[in-house]
Parts: C-alpha cells; sequence; structure tokens
C-alpha cells in the first residue's frame, strides 16, 4: 500500500512569487490533514479535510494560504503571495477514520528568499 | 485546552543503554496521546499510541510508553539503544474525541546515538 506523498520535496522562491504544494492522501483515506513547522519550532496544525470540505481550518495563518481538495482525494496548499516567515516544513497526513492514527508524508520544504 | 511538554530538545545515549525521552501533557478531556518518530528525508512515523487502554504500551523498534495520569507524563523509553534509532521524537496530544481541540505536537527531542 503506498503510503502519503507529498510534491515537491523541496521548493525554493522569491518573496512575492506563488508556490502549490501536493498532496496524495493514502487511497481510501477520507480525513487529509495540513501541518506545518517553521524552523525551531512545533509542529502546528494548519486545516483538516474531509472528503473535499473543510472541517477545520482554523490553523491557517491568514489569506495568503488557500488549501483545496477537489474530488475529495489529493490536496493542494498554495501561499500566494508567499512571505519570508512562511519558509518551514510543510506536512500533509491522513487517515481514514477521525478518531484513527495519521499517516504522514515526508513533508516538503519551503524556502522564500 | 491541551499543550504537550518535551522537556529535553536533545538527547544523547551510548549505544546499547536505555533511552528515556520525556513528555508532559496537559488536557481538559480524557487525552490520546502519541509518540512519533521522524527520521531524515522520511515522514514522520508511528511509534505507539495511547487511548485509554492498557497504560503500559508497547511500540514498534523495542519502544515503549507509560501514560501516568498522577504525573502527567508519557514518556518513551527504549531498554537498549541501537544506532539506527538516531532520529527526532515528536510527543502528540489528542483529545479526539472532543472534536474541538486539535493534535498538539511537542517541540521534538533529537535522539543522538554514541558509538
Amino acid at each position: 500500500e503506498a503510503g502519503v506523498t507529498q510534491f515537491p520535496s523541496h521548493s525554493v522562491i522569491e518573496k512575492g512569487q506563488t508556490v502549490t504544494l501536493r498532496c496524495d492522501p493514502i487511497s481510501g483515506h477520507d480525513n487529509l490533514y495540513w501541518y506545518r513547522r517553521v524552523m525551531g519550532k512545533e509542529i502546528k496544525f494548519l486545516l483538516h479535510f474531509v472528503k473535499e470540505s473543510k472541517q477545520d481550518e482554523s490553523g491557517m495563518p491568514n489569506n495568503r494560504f488557500l488549501a483545496e481538495r477537489t474530488g475529495g482525494t489529493y490536496s493542494t496548499l498554495k501561499v500566494q503571495p508567499a512571505e519570508l516567515e512562511d519558509s518551514g516544513v510543510y506536512f500533509c497526513a491522513s487517515s481514514p477514520t477521525e478518531v484513527y492514527e495519521q499517516y504522514f508524508g515526508p513533508g516538503t520544504r519551503l524556502t522564500v528568499t | 485546552a491541551q499543550s504537550v511538554t518535551q522537556l529535553d530538545s536533545h538527547v544523547s545515549v551510548s549505544e546499547g543503554t536505555p533511552v528515556l525521552l520525556r513528555c508532559n501533557y496537559s488536557s481538559s478531556y480524557s487525552p490520546s496521546l502519541f509518540w512519533y518518530v521522524q527520521h531524515p528525508n522520511k515522514g514522520l512515523q508511528l511509534l505507539l499510541k495511547y487511548t485509554s487502554a492498557a497504560t503500559l504500551v508497547k511500540g514498534i523498534n523495542g519502544f515503549e510508553a507509560e501514560f501516568k495520569k498522577s504525573e502527567t507524563s508519557f514518556h518513551l523509553t527504549k531498554p537498549s539503544a541501537h544506532m539506527s534509532d538516531a532520529a527526532e521524537y515528536f510527543c502528540v496530544v489528542s483529545a479526539l474525541m472532543n472534536r474541538d481541540d486539535k493534535i498538539i505536537f511537542g517541540k521534538g527531542t533529537r535522539l543522538h546515538i554514541l558509538p
């Protein structure tokens, strides 16, 4: 069984540019989560999808971040325009039910210069 | 509200000696507690979880953790460290039955294994 995959593994962009991160959850997992780890800080929750619906987006830092999950399969997280403080590692996780353990992807390391 | 504190940002042990990674939590509800490990360039992997069953939880790779409510602790232990255990470890708390609460990560403990 394939695990959670994320693309790209690394991205380096300039301040003001746009970046789109992609997450492919484990097939059949309705729940998809995005997290972010800024350097030196703890991993923080961004948002939670159940199928294609946003269950909870209270962790999204501001309106420069837009997450979508069209069709309830893969998800994208767009940052537009990127700022220096957006640098960090963005993790995606999926689970079959909300009370089940979450399976994490390897993360996308985003560097904004 | 919930919080989790990993008391050490770095721990170094010699190969073959015991490992202790400390975690304290606070939760308004009966918590679920997890330990995850991240090896370089890999995703977070679940080591073990406590969800109100047995207080001593055994996980993969010889790790175990004990839920101590009186001490609000969930320390991770292993009797004998192996070089492959070198990684970053995260303690996580969740009140999964309370939909308003998120899962909360500790800041992580980086485990170094000395030859």
